[in-house]
């Protein structure tokens, strides 16, 4: 089945490490770049980063750059997104969403249910 | 702050037609891509490219590019179309990708 899987909800302090994954099956992983998008309490999506996992290519936005890492696992199928220092606002609803490049108008196809951090202390 | 604009909310009459709209100098070049978010889901692809459609997405969903407005259209609108809706596209540099604010679509 054609499916994203996310980890399950984290409750952290501010300063404590994070490393939250999204498993993906159903196509060759390897194939197709993987987004990380952020949603805030009560607002909008907003892209972190997009790896390709077939090279781990990374590509991340100004506002997320230096602020996360992201990483892919081939032989596991399975992208990550990693904090080595949380902060309060970094509390959010965070998907992984399989994005595609074929043409020169991308998208996104394919999304995880989403993983909850929470922060606080 | 983003490089797409949408209205923040929207309404429409059930079974009637709605237009959600979204601004920036990339849609000049590059088509948006729509998402539908109903609270507590993911986000959900409705309209991509050319105005495609996903399996699945009924045909009273498409989509359309004038100048630097990019439009997602919803013809006989349902209860179940009410969700929050998101546009998406390269930004203006062509390197990066961005979403609009998002328009909360309301059917009355």
């Amino acid at each position: 089945e054609l499916q994203l899987v996310q980890s399950g909800a984290e409750v952290k302090e501010p300063g404590e490490s994070l490393k939250i994954s999204c498993k993906a099956s159903g196509y060759s992983f390897t194939s197709y770049w993987i987004g990380w998008v952020r949603q805030m309490p009560g607002k909008g999506l907003e892209l972190m980063g997009i790896i390709y996992p077939d090279d781990s290519r990374t590509t991340y936005s100004p506002s997320f750059s230096g602020q996360v890492t992201v990483s892919a696992d081939r032989a596991t199928n399975t992208a990550y997104l990693q904090w080595n220092s949380l902060k309060a606002s970094d509390t959010a609803l965070y998907y992984c969403a399989r994005h595609i490049t074929v043409t020169e108008h991308w998208y996104f196809d394919l999304w995880g249910r989403g993983t909850l951090v929470t922060v606080f202390s | 702050s983003s490089d797409l604009t949408q209205d923040p909310a929207v309404s429409v009459a059930l079974g009637q037609t709605v237009r959600i709209t979204c601004q920036g100098d990339s849609f000049r070049r590059y088509y948006a891509s729509w998402y539908q978010q109903k609270p507590g889901q993911a986000p959900v692809l409705v309209i991509y490219g050319e105005n495609k459609r996903p399996s699945g997405i009924p045909d009273r969903f498409s989509g359309s590019n004038s100048g630097s407005t990019a439009s997602l259209s919803i013809s006989g609108a349902q209860a179940e179309d009410e969700a929050d809706y998101y546009c998406h596209s390269r930004d203006s540099s062509g390197y990066q990708n961005v979403f609009g604010g998002g328009t909360k679509l309301t059917v009355l």
